[in-house]
């Protein structure tokens, strides 16, 4: 089945870094590609998304391509702030009426 | 209130007790879902309701028991769970049923069975 795995936490970082969180996955078809964002004692947020190869989300300065090629869609942000502390997920659906798939999340702490 | 509310936020039960977890959107969609998140594991998908009736159910264990009286609120009946449903219960709730539609999350219930 589909499934969405992504680089184990928690990723701890220095703010002003340089924030990479892999993800991959395995689809049937062409799914359409997210990333959530869950902040501390919330729900999740959708962050970004991409619905085909090529395609590159942004939002509040994160980015994330969808490559076909090597089935990924990383997450980037060239310079985090302590605000961007959160878990982040990786998501995945294929059309129609399929559900959301998601990987199991990345805790990202940042540090002043 | 605005976006999804869900009440209460933590919940602490034996495993005979009879509880309800309650969510409500106040977006005016019609489709809303109740997942489970647990530590180190994705996302799993409970229930889905569109228009009020169910159109999704994975396979989720009877002692979980969903209800939707109207589209803006949801309920998730527990009865006799076990220590291993202690989780973090997210609802959500979209404008419609289907990929196209964008989930808005509400914070969960933190649910301990003790």
């Amino acid at each position: 089945g589909d499934s969405v795995t992504q680089m184990e936490g928690p990723v701890t970082l220095s703010e002003e870094a340089f924030l990479t969180i892999n993800c991959t996955y395995t689809a049937t078809g062409y799914p359409s590609l997210f990333w959530y964002v869950q902040y501390p004692g919330e729900g999740l947020q959708l962050l970004l998304k991409a619905t085909k190869a090529d395609d590159k989300g942004s939002n509040k300065g994160f980015e994330a391509t969808y490559r076909k090629e090597t089935t990924s869609f990383h997450l980037e942000k060239g310079s985090v702030q302590v605000s961007d502390s959160a878990v982040y997920f990786c998501a995945l659906t294929t059309g129609g009426n399929t559900p959301l798939v998601f990987g199991k999340g990345t805790r990202l702490s940042v540090i002043a | 209130e605005t976006g999804v509310t869900q009440t209460p936020r933590h919940l602490v039960m034996g495993m005979t007790n009879k509880k309800s977890l309650k969510c409500e959107q106040h977006l005016g969609h019609n489709a809303m879902y109740w997942y489970k998140q647990s530590a180190k594991k994705p996302l799993e998908l409970m229930f889905v309701y569109s228009l009020e009736e169910r159109v999704e159910n994975n396979s989720v264990p009877s002692r979980f028991s969903p209800e939707c009286p109207n589209s803006s609120h949801l309920f998730l009946h527990l009865h006799t769970l076990q220590p291993e449903d202690s989780a973090l219960y997210l609802c959500a709730s979209s404008q419609g049923w289907g990929s196209s539609y964008e989930q808005y999350f509400g914070p969960g219930t933190r649910l301990t069975v003790t």
